[in-house]
């Protein structure tokens, strides 16, 4: 079974600086994804970013990028000049590419609760 | 692309009783998922339903639940007789097509059983 491990269970930051949130997985596949998901105090989920793991190049959206390296299973989140509404907690999470009946769920980490100092 | 619309948001229930969370799509989606959250702990994966069928569930999706799709409309979640231990948050999240990777959530449903 694949397994999300997220080792920091709090991480702060000063407002506009930058901050990594690390993720790290466990899985025998050579094919699947990759997301971060951002889960405010008002407790929807929303997606940041995703990677797909056959591609090499590191996603980015805006502030967000990733850090992806497949051969030591690590998709960390860095992200730029953080806003105060930056805060809130983030899953890492992982999908199968392939899967038989065509709708795998998400694995998801335990989450980072990360802090925004102004 | 729109997130689902999930009712009621928050539902508080005595333990023993039936409740039934409703996950309104678009209808066009294809690919349904409940997931849960109990409080302060990671978000956990119930079950997939797809073409009007459970494509996959999780051990947590046991025989108290039940999901269906009536009349092509509302994805419905039913737990049978709820327990204390099953206060969370649940969450309907789908993808929109047979390739989609994204999943997008509706803004969850906070049960309380008491």
């Amino acid at each position: 079974a694949q397994t999300v491990t997220q080792s920091q269970p709090e991480m702060s930051v000063q407002e506009a600086e930058t901050v990594t949130l690390s993720c790290t997985y466990d899985t025998s596949e050579s094919d699947y994804y990759l997301f971060w998901y951002k889960q405010p105090p008002s407790r929807q989920m929303i997606l940041v970013i995703r990677q797909e793991a056959y591609k090499q190049q590191n996603a980015t959206e805006n502030r967000f990028s990733v850090n992806f390296q497949k051969a030591a299973k690590s998709f960390s989140l860095k992200i730029s000049d953080s806003q105060l509404g930056d805060a809130a907690m983030y899953f890492c999470a992982y999908r199968e590419m392939y899967s038989g009946g065509g709708a795998d769920g998400l694995t998801f980490g335990k989450g980072t609760h990360l802090i925004i100092q102004p | 692309e729109p997130e689902v619309t999930q009712t009621p948001s928050h539902q508080v229930t005595q333990m023993g009783q039936e409740v039934i969370l409703r996950c309104v799509p678009i209808s066009n989606h294809l690919y349904f998922y409940w997931y849960r959250q109990i409080l302060g702990q990671k978000v956990e994966f119930l079950v997939s339903f797809y073409n009007n069928e459970i494509s996959e569930k999780s051990e947590i999706f046991d025989d108290q639940f039940s999901v269906e799709r009536p009349d092509g409309s509302n994805f419905t979640l039913k737990i049978r007789s709820t327990k204390l231990e099953d206060s969370a948050m649940y969450f309907c999240a789908r993808t929109a097509t047979e390739k989609g990777t994204e999943a997008f959530f509706g803004q969850g449903t906070r049960l309380t059983v008491v």
